[in-house]
């Protein structure tokens, strides 16, 4: 298995854009959990996902923000409209409860 | 609502001695605490766990210890190596995984 692939690496848009971030888990696993990663709060839990239905998105920080697990191989993060403070490095993970892996990361630029 | 908490954003030990990483929660619910470590650009990288039935796990140079009635667990690292810098997270499960903030630890050689 090659592990969480997350899509794009890298991105940089326009502040008021639509962004779609996406992720593939590793075949099998239950969880996937989306991860915000900034210099403040460091890892931040978004939202987390049990055989495809989402569990808790108290995370989320607005409503611009939405994820979907259409099926148990793809997952997206949405934001829309995107802002500047949206800036960081998304993380998607997938596994269990006792050990999950992550994938490399999404780096996001609003300007 | 920070649930696990790293208090030292960063630590700096000589190469050959211990690091020792601290991590302090505060949900009694949690059923298994992890170390991640984190190089740049890369996601973080599952190091070690511990079951909150025991107090102890060892994996090579690599030790973690809880300590339940102090909701604190801490990593050992012995001895430490220049390849062990990076950024390690704490981390809690129960029915979701929270993470601590990091701390940087850099062995100088």
């Amino acid at each position: 298995d090659a592990g969480v692939i997350q899509s794009p690496r890298h991105e940089v848009t326009e502040m008021g854009q639509e962004v779609t971030l996406r992720c593939k888990p590793i075949s099998g696993h239950d969880y996937l959990f989306w991860y915000r990663q900034t210099m403040m709060r460091g890892l931040e839990l978004l939202i987390y996902f049990n055989n495809n239905v989402p569990i808790d998105d108290s995370g989320m920080p607005e409503d611009r923000f939405s994820a979907k697990m259409p099926n148990a191989s793809f997952s997206t993060l949405k934001i829309q409209p995107s802002e500047p403070r949206d800036s960081a490095v998304y993380f998607c993970a997938s596994g269990g409860l006792a050990e999950a892996f992550f994938g490399q990361g999404t780096r996001l630029t609003v300007v | 609502d920070q649930q696990v908490k790293q208090n030292s954003p960063s630590l700096s030990v000589q190469e050959g001695r211990i690091s020792i990483l601290n991590c302090d929660y505060t949900n009694s619910m949690f059923d298994y605490f992890l170390w991640y470590k984190k190089y740049p650009a890369e996601g973080p990288t599952f190091l070690i766990s511990i079951s909150s039935i025991k107090d102890k796990n060892e994996d090579g140079r690599f030790t973690v210890f809880l300590n339940k009635s102090a909701k604190h667990l801490s990593l050992h690292i012995v001895p430490s190596q220049p390849g062990d810098s990076a950024v390690y997270f704490c981390a809690a499960s129960n029915n979701d995984m929270r993470f601590g903030a990091g701390t940087r630890l850099t062995v100088k050689p």
